[in-house]
């Protein structure tokens, strides 16, 4: 059964920590790794990832792909409270078909 | 532009009651649409999603059914609700980075 498992599922932190978020997988047919920020409703897109060892920046936030063991981090760097929110890490199958992991509550406080 | 309109934001209903959820896309044609259900604290579980008019796959066996009857539009319906369909609903529309998602509707079954 294709599965992707985030850990913590839960995490609470200071303003300015660092904080990774981890993503381990298991499907049959991989095209991408992505990342989304959910604040109150809707996802918004953070990060696709397609290649190993390519780190992607987007100011404080970064990611990596490790497809030989099968898992991708999210690294967030000085949070602020605004960055408080569940992150999803989802794998793209093909047909645009993604399978979600359980996604982690990220708590920042001030 | 493109973008995604889902309705209504909130929802409640009474066991054993109908259901429709609506979801339009706006600024692109023949796209790939598909409707996620989020239970609370967890991650999102793929319902339906449909590459065209009329073509409907559904992923897992539930209360619900999806329908397209428009290039741009996709809804969720159920003819009787049960308690275990309380959740988030999104709609979601693929494209080359992953998903543009609808704002969701929080369905509370009563």
């Amino acid at each position: 059964e294709d599965k992707v498992v985030q850990s913590p599922l839960s995490l609470v932190v200071h303003e300015g920590d660092t904080v990774t978020l981890n993503c381990s997988y298991e499907v049959t047919n991989f095209r991408s790794l992505l990342w989304y920020k959910q604040e109150k409703k809707a996802p918004t897109f953070l990060f696709m990832l397609t290649s190993s060892g390519i780190e992607k920046k987007s100011g404080r936030l970064s990611s990596i792909l490790d497809k030989k063991e099968l898992f991708s981090i999210l690294n967030i760097t000085a949070t602020q409270t605004g960055d408080s929110a569940i992150y999803l890490c989802a794998v793209n199958q093909g047909a645009q078909k993604l399978v979600f992991g359980q996604g982690t509550r990220l708590t920042i406080n001030p | 532009s493109q973008t995604i309109h889902q309705w209504p934001a909130t929802l409640v209903q009474p066991v054993g009651s109908p259901l429709s959820l609506e979801c339009t896309v706006e600024g692109t044609s023949n796209p790939n649409l598909y409707w996620y259900r989020q239970a609370a604290g967890r991650g999102l579980q793929l319902l339906f999603y449909s590459v065209g008019i009329g073509q409907i796959s559904s992923e897992v066996p539930q209360n619900l059914s999806a329908s397209r009857p428009q290039d741009r539009q996709f809804i969720l319906s159920s003819k009787k609700l049960l308690l275990s369909d309380s959740g988030f609903y999104l709609c979601a529309w693929g494209t080359g980075y992953g998903y543009t998602f609808g704002s969701g509707t929080r369905l509370t079954v009563v």
